[in-house]
């Protein structure tokens, strides 16, 4: 069955620290794609980030990084000095080739970032 | 301009209404959705449409009927409205499964029933 979870349900940091969100997947499909997104206050949810399965490249973009890890089962999400303004919800999904329509949420990691 | 725009963004209203919620987008996106988003912030996907045709429809109650007049639009009527059905919905379009620039969301609608 399809699975995500993202364990930590909240995280609270000081501004300028790093901090790590972490995400596991369970699938039977060889070939799926995993996501993130954002969930600021305001309530919109916005797309960060996509990643094949046969594509374990990390990726970086700006203070946001990606580490995908197949042996694990893991795709963490990497924010390096956190502003206030990253504070939201954070959701990690996953869809699989056979469904890419359905998208599998996680529960969600709340980031507060303090000034 | 907004990519997915769903209204209203409130809706509050009584025990056994019925009511909609609509959804546009300008994409051009070939797919459109319906997720629920309950008050633990879960979120979990109700039905999908595809050119107008549904694709997904995943044991929701048949109180909920989705309404697709072309592929721009998916609109959600919900009869009977319980207590239960109090949560954020959101509309959500793609192209070709999400896979290339994931899903685009609309900002929500909270429903409550009182």
């Amino acid at each position: 069955a399809q699975k995500v979870t993202q364990a930590q349900t909240e995280i609270s940091v000081v501004e300028k620290e790093d901090v790590t969100l972490d995400c596991v997947y369970e699938t039977r499909d060889t070939t799926y794609y995993l996501f993130w997104y954002k969930q600021p206050p305001s309530g919109e949810l916005v797309f960060l980030i996509r990643r094949n399965s046969f594509d374990e490249q990390n990726e970086i973009s700006g203070r946001y990084s990606w580490n995908f890890q197949k042996s694990t089962s893991s795709f963490n999400f990497t924010i390096t000095a956190s502003q206030v303004v990253d504070s939201a919800v954070y959701f990690c999904a996953l869809s699989e080739a056979r469904n890419t329509d359905k998208l599998i949420f996680g529960t969600g990691t709340r980031l507060q970032v303090f000034p | 301009d907004t990519a997915v725009s769903q209204t209203p963004k409130y809706l509050v209203t009584q025990m056994g209404n019925d009511k909609s919620i609509k959804c546009e987008q300008n994409l051009g996106h070939d797919t459109m959705y319906w997720y629920k988003q309950d008050s633990k912030k879960f979120l979990k996907i109700m039905f999908s449409y595809n050119n107008k045709e549904l694709i997904i429809n995943e044991t929701v109650p048949n109180r909920f009927s989705p309404k697709s007049p072309d592929k721009a639009h998916l609109n959600l009527h919900i009869n009977s409205l319980e207590l239960g059905d109090s949560a954020v919905y959101f509309c959500a379009s793609s192209q070709d499964g999400g896979l290339l620039y994931g899903y685009t969301f609309g900002s929500g609608t909270r429903l409550t029933v009182v």
